[in-house]
């Protein structure tokens, strides 16, 4: 195992168009985040999964976000109708449940909407 | 509500001379609180928790909670440390990372 596995690595969109990222966890690994991260920001919060069910979302993931892990395992974010204030770096993390706390980060995947 | 605030961007110093890098927390809970480091080109990791009270390639971190800081620091400062650091509080164990902006250590020759 590798780490945590985010794919695709860059992506360009024009706005309006819908944008899938996949994220593949550390395989032991119950828990996955989801954090957005922009130009000279800390990564912010979006969402989190403890195997299949999603905990928490955070209040800025719009109804145009949705975020799902159906087996457990990968997670894919989805954006609908991209606009140009998506534009970011999109990090996935992941944990175990009731460890010290540290999640593991994947490399990101930067998108740009045009 | 809960926030974690970075006073500095940038942190620029001499190899050699001590570093010491802000963090302040509001929380009115019991915090577990990090500091992660991402070097150029690499990944976001962890580089100490507050509760392992350990040192990390040098660096220390301790939590005052009356200061409600978490201040980083290290006597020597070396070229490699040249990162972006990132404090980091949690809430409840296992759950979401509340992340303050970064800063940017730059150490000089």
């Amino acid at each position: 195992d590798t780490g945590v596995s985010q794919d695709p690595r860059h992506k360009i969109t024009k706005r309006g168009q819908n944008v899938t990222f996949r994220c593949d966890p550390i395989s032991e690994h119950n828990r996955l985040y989801w954090y957005r991260q922009t130009l000279g920001q800390g990564p912010e919060f979006l969402t989190y999964f403890q195997n299949e069910a999603q905990l928490e979302k955070s209040r800025l993931l719009s109804d145009r976000f949705s975020a799902e892990r159906p087996k457990g395992s990968f997670s894919t974010l989805e954006i609908q109708r991209t606009e140009q204030g998506d534009s970011a770096m999109y990090l996935c993390a992941s944990s175990l449940a009731g460890g010290k706390g540290e999640q593991y980060f994947g490399p990101g995947t930067r998108l740009t909407v045009t | 509500a809960q926030r974690v605030t970075q006073p500095e961007k940038l942190l620029s110093v001499f190899k050699g001379a001590p570093v010491e890098l802000k963090c302040n927390y509001s929380y009115s809970g019991s915090p577990e609180l990090f500091w992660y480091v991402q070097y150029s080109r690499q990944r976001l990791q962890l580089l100490l928790r507050h509760i392992s009270r350990e040192s990390i390639k040098g660096f220390t971190a301790d939590l005052n909670k009356g200061e409600t800081s978490f201040h980083l620091k290290k006597p020597f400062a070396q070229e490699e440390d040249s990162a972006m650091y990132y404090c980091a509080l949690i809430l409840n164990q296992g759950g979401k990372l509340i992340f303050g902006q970064g800063t940017e250590l730059s150490v000089k020759p």
